[in-house]
């Protein structure tokens, strides 16, 4: 198994430019969701699923659209980039709700 | 989150105990759990423990839980260089497999 994989590993945008962060996991968990790392601020919750078709609004959803097509994939849209989304992009799975397997991060840069 | 509280640095030296502390103000969490982040990568899940338990002991790591203080603290004895890292508290938030983190404490340990 590959776990969780996100791609890219680094990405620099400039402000207003649009792109979506990849995320796959192959260990067929119903639970899917993204978090944003900022220093001293710990991982925020984006966006999340509890499975295909379904998805949620987090605790900082504002700039991010999210879908969940199939059960493996769950990609994070970035509409409109501004500074204030550099951070480093988290990716996690999970079957039992709480016990969340993370992906090794995408860090986004936005000029 | 602000309701999950930690300190963001701690330095030891191997050999030496390290204790992580978080504070938490939902007392109805069923479960807390700790995180550990190595440089570069991803959180893995260390170790959880329920909140009707007062202790979890699991080799090396200890968890204490305090819910009149609604305390939670890390323990891990014979800290060696290896466990240099970033350790985040959570707990559940609402349903739907999310989860709140705190803003991580960077422990170093020094030879």
């Amino acid at each position: 198994n590959a776990g969780v994989t996100q791609t890219p590993k680094f990405q620099v945008l400039k402000t207003g430019q649009s792109m979506t962060l990849q995320c796959a996991q192959d260990m067929n968990h119903e639970y899917m969701s993204w978090y944003r790392q900022d220093p001293g601020m710990g991982l925020r919750l984006i966006h999340y699923s509890v499975g295909a078709g379904i998805t949620d609004q987090g605790e900082v959803p504002n700039g991010y659209n999210v879908s969940r097509s199939t059960t493996e994939d769950f990609p994070l849209r970035l509409l409109s980039a501004a500074p204030s989304q550099t951070s480093v992009y988290f990716c996690a799975s999970a079957h039992d709700p709480y016990e969340q397997y993370f992906g090794p991060g995408t860090r986004l840069t936005v000029t | 989150g602000e309701d999950v509280e930690q300190s963001l640095f701690l330095s030891v030296r191997e050999g030496d105990s390290s204790v992580i502390n978080c504070t938490y103000t939902d007392s109805s969490s069923t479960y807390l759990y700790w995180y550990k982040q190595e440089p570069g990568a991803g959180l893995q899940l260390l170790t959880y423990i329920f909140s009707n338990m007062d202790m979890k002991q699991d080799q090396r790591l200890t968890v204490l839980l305090n819910k009149k203080d609604k305390h939670l603290s890390l323990r891990i004895a014979d800290t060696q260089t290896g466990d240099s890292a970033i350790y985040f508290c959570a707990r559940p938030y609402n349903q739907g497999g999310k989860l709140i983190f705190g803003q991580g404490t960077e422990l170093s340990v020094k030879p």
